[in-house]
């Protein structure tokens, strides 16, 4: 079935560190999102990218999809103790599949 | 509007009894998804529902699994019988097509 592998699996960070995760598919998306699950919450949107080497930044927050639309990042620049939790991207394929496939996280801890 | 609501919120069952989890989408949502959370497995599709017709059950685990949907307001999620394996955290989402998935705060099952 498709699939979307989400790297690295943990990340830990003293505060004011940056932080990255990636997201790669083998097969052309339609659109990617991110979303962010603090510890025993459920997964909230972030966002959505849906155009080749589009980049979205919300406040220290930069999303990058790539030119080929298989792959997808999120970066944090300087990150805070508000950011913990688990960051997922979630692949749309497109067509008359409208499903959502999440990565497996990347869980970020940061350290104050 | 409320926001997608599941229950119960918690359930705690024995192993071979039936379990049925709850479903409201948001108003207005024509697609539902069901989800499940483990450590090991990360956020699983189990079922994606558009307009109140299952479009992808490929995750699914096994027979012992069915969910239905049977009008715009409402869905169930039902195991029988349940094993201790089953115990997970099992989401609930909602959206309009291709837009951004709205999540309830989860049921967190417990097969013992």
């Amino acid at each position: 079935g498709q699939q979307v592998m989400q790297i690295p699996q943990y990340q830990h960070v003293q505060e004011g560190e940056d932080f990255t995760t990636y997201c790669n598919s083998s097969t052309t998306l339609s659109n990617i999102q991110w979303y962010k699950q603090r510890p025993g919450g459920h997964p909230v949107f972030l966002i959505q990218l849906v155009k080749s080497g589009e980049v979205k930044k919300q406040k220290r927050l930069t999303f990058q999809f790539g030119e080929a639309k298989k792959n997808s990042s999120l970066h944090i620049t300087a990150t805070q103790t508000t950011d913990v939790g688990t960051y997922f991207c979630a692949a749309n394929y497109g067509g008359s599949q409208g499903n959502l496939i999440f990565g497996k996280g990347t869980k970020l801890s940061v350290k104050p | 509007d409320a926001g997608v609501i599941q229950s119960p919120r918690h359930e705690v069952t024995e192993m071979g009894q039936e379990v049925t989890l709850r479903c409201k989408p948001i108003s207005g949502h024509n697609s539902l998804f069901w989800y499940r959370q483990t450590m090991m497995r990360g956020l699983e599709l189990l079922i994606y529902f558009n307009n109140n017709v299952p479009i992808d059950d490929s995750g699914m685990p096994e027979d012992r699994f069915s969910a239905k949907m049977p009008n715009a307001s409402f869905s169930t999620l039902k195991i029988q019988p349940s094993e201790p394996r089953d115990s997970a955290v099992y989401f609930c989402a909602s959206s309009r097509t291709v837009l951004e998935a709205f999540f309830g705060q989860g049921t967190r099952l417990t097969v013992v």
